[in-house]
């Protein structure tokens, strides 16, 4: 069966301060991979999506970054932290080219911003 | 990307059905309605998906309206663990390659013991 793990659980980092946020998926082979930022009280925003290795795509201008190393792994990335980026950020994948496959969500990370 | 429209919140007691509204006035012919539900301090998990007809899987009943401007999820026994926010979202099939989830607000559902 397939699993997508994310770490850490919780994350707490001064603002300037660089980031990265890994994630993981097994059991399956060239996922479409996501990142999605959840603010405080409010609904997940898509960050990014990935179809393949080294393919990124951007929903957002933002301070943030992505790669794809490998088929089954997801970074997001940043230099400089800003207080903004504060939120619950989770990563999810989906079968690559079947139609209406659900996306399935890891248990996010929570970032604090001090 | 057309929207959805539910209410902020709904609450239920524990052991009766629950019937959660989505509004969808301006779907597509192609778009599927999907829902998920975020439990406390969790990633959004997938309930049942569905295109005209109603659809039940052992998590919940889905059922649209004939003219498909709108469709609810049903949760014939809550129990404690429902308790959530539901989301309502509509995906395009064919865009392989960018199905991103367009999540709103949901409805956080309460149930009460």
């Amino acid at each position: 069966s397939q699993t997508i793990h994310q770490w850490p659980a919780t994350l707490v980092q001064p603002v300037g301060s660089p980031l990265s946020l890994e994630c993981t998926v097994e059991g399956t082979s060239n996922p479409n991979l996501y990142w999605y930022r959840q603010a405080a009280g409010r609904g997940l925003q898509l960050l990014f999506y990935s179809v393949g290795i080294g393919q990124i795509s951007s929903e957002v201008p933002q301070n943030l970054s992505a790669s794809r190393p490998q088929d089954r792994q997801f970074i997001l990335s940043s230099k400089k932290l800003l207080l903004s980026d504060s939120g619950f950020y989770l990563c999810a994948w989906s079968a690559d080219r079947v139609a209406n496959q659900p996306q399935h969500f890891g248990d996010g990370t929570r970032l604090s911003i001090l | 990307d057309a929207k959805t429209t539910q209410p902020n919140s709904m609450e239920s007691n524990e052991e009766e059905p629950v019937h959660l509204p989505c509004n969808h006035s301006t779907i597509s012919g192609t778009d599927y309605i999907h829902w998920y539900r975020q439990l406390p301090s969790q990633g959004p998990e997938y309930v049942i998906h569905g295109l005209t007809s109603n659809v039940n899987n052992r998590m919940a009943s889905l059922a649209i309206a004939e003219d498909r401007k709108s469709s609810t999820l049903i949760l014939h026994r809550a129990t404690l663990r429902d308790a959530a926010v539901y989301y309502c979202i509509l995906r395009d099939p064919s865009n392989f390659g960018n199905e991103k989830l367009t999540f709103g607000t949901g409805t956080r559902l309460t149930i009460i013991p």
